[in-house]
């Protein structure tokens, strides 16, 4: 159960995208298409905003968008807002109903 | 509203016990998976725990493997997480969440948390 490797940060100016990465093993990322993605707000509950790769929940802005390739997957904000600046972990099923979380990206909007 | 309102929390010395409750709300609770995440001082998520709609399946992570169970009541919307042999690496904020268990793997809704101090 090893954590999956994230960016200790990224940043971009408003108007911009940004793509945070998150690199697992065949065991968990390139294993399952079940890698989420949480935004937390400092002092606040992570909340999900990409789950089964791709999908946003509803009321999540279409800005927010994911994928995968091999081992790592990504989390790309188009359009980046100021209350976008957060913190974003990613996350996989490992095998047998158990989860890993990535490290986390401190996302700073200049 | 979806509501997860954790409670328990509080100051143990190394090797004591803890019980941590959650109590939901707003959904129908029988019907979904739960779990316990935390989140030390300045570091990020772990998965710690989780329990699936009826109870009968239980999933651990290696961390905490012997030392924690997890539970539920389902007729008062609530799940448990038994803390024992407590050491200071156990120090987070712990949160509850609503989790889907089968054919898909997410947290889809949190608690605010509940903080949990390991320390003499």
């Amino acid at each position: 159960q090893s954590a999956l490797t994230q960016p200790p940060s990224a940043s971009g100016s408003p108007g911009q995208s940004v793509t945070i990465s998150c690199t697992g093993t065949s065991s968990d990322v390139g294993a399952y298409n079940y890698v989420s993605w949480y935004q937390q707000h400092p002092g606040k509950a992570p909340k999900l905003i990409i789950y089964e790769v791709n999908k946003r929940p509803s009321g999540v802005p279409d800005r927010f968008s994911g994928s995968k390739s091999g081992n790592t997957a990504s989390l790309t904000v188009f359009g980046l807002q100021a209350e976008d600046e957060a913190d974003y972990y990613c996350s996989s099923h490992a095998g047998s109903k158990t989860w890993v979380f990535g490290g986390g990206t401190k996302l700073t909007v200049l | 509203e979806e509501q997860l309102l954790e409670s328990g929390g509080g100051l143990v010395q190394p090797g004591g016990s803890l019980r941590l409750s959650c109590a939901a709300s707003g959904f129908t609770f029988v019907n979904y998976g739960m779990s316990w995440v935390r989140q030390a001082p300045g570091k990020g998520l772990e998965w710690v725990s989780a329990i699936s709609s009826g109870g009968a399946g239980i999933y651990y992570a290696d961390s905490v493997k012997g030392r924690f169970t997890i539970s539920r009541d389902n007729s008062n919307k609530t799940v448990f997480l038994q803390m024992n042999s407590l050491r200071a690496e156990d120090t987070a904020v712990y949160y509850c969440a609503k989790v889907y268990i089968l054919g898909a793997y997410f947290f889809a809704s949190w608690g605010q948390g509940t903080q949990v101090t390991v320390s003499s």
